[in-house]
């Protein structure tokens, strides 16, 4: 079953400009990774989160983390077309921590 | 390269058929997971394997499914009369787990397998 749930399911914008996309969860967890996952190619991780972490960064990636809310963000600066891609959200549940749930996925395109 | 490979990368067959995908990791690895992804759909879990030993399996997994990693490396998921429902993208995925505990660390995937059972 998929605990993660993006939103939204698909996000068009323009070169240059910011993306956000969230995700929500029913579990306490341990962690909270993010991946990508381009047209005919396999996912690729982004950043990983920890439960006691509440924002992170990776060039030009910010995720954050509010465990209250069950809910994280993942945001894009300065999109690029290369970016174009779904994004999911998988998380590492505190009881099963090993393996990880995955949501359904944000498309994203980004045009020229 | 040195990333995780699948083989093959398509595989069509007919209902009733048995299929067999392998999946070599990241050599370092001692982690190594199944995941079956349908379209418009994330990745959904199936086993994993901590060096041979196999430690989880999803309620996904039915009797028709094996999996094994005999000497700790590469790993064959087998499905045994297929079924329409069977066909998928069926990915793997490899991690360094290091020092005790479960926790989950970041998984390197391969390409995938697409099935195709008609």
């Amino acid at each position: 079953s998929q605990q993660g749930e993006e939103d939204p399911q698909a996000l068009s914008i323009q070169e240059g400009e910011n993306a956000t996309m969230n995700c929500s969860y029913k579990t306490s967890i341990n962690n909270l990774q993010w991946y990508r996952q381009n047209s005919g190619r396999g996912l690729v991780h982004l950043i990983l989160i920890r439960s006691n972490e509440r924002e992170k960064h990776s060039g030009r990636l910010r995720v954050t983390l509010d465990t209250s809310k069950k809910s994280s963000s993942l945001l894009i600066t300065a999109s690029r077309a290369a970016d174009t891609a779904s994004y999911f959200c998988a998380t590492a549940s505190i009881s099963g921590y090993s393996t990880l749930t995955f949501g359904k996925g944000t498309m994203l395109l980004v045009s020229p | 390269d040195t990333g995780v490979s699948q083989n093959p990368r398509h595989k069509i067959t007919k209902r009733g058929q048995n299929v067999t995908f392998r999946c070599d990791p990241i050599s370092e690895h001692n982690r190594l997971y199944w995941y079956r992804q349908t379209l418009g759909q994330g990745p959904e879990f199936l086993t994993y394997f901590q060096n041979e030993a196999q430690l989880e399996k999803s309620r996904l997994l039915s009797d028709r499914f094996s999996a094994e990693r005999p000497k700790g490396s590469f790993s064959t998921l087998e499905i045994q009369r297929t079924e329409q429902g069977d066909s998928a993208m069926y990915l793997c995925a490899s991690s360094l787990a290091t020092g005790g505990g479960g926790l989950s660390y970041e998984q390197y995937f391969g390409p995938g397998t697409r099935l195709t059972v008609t």
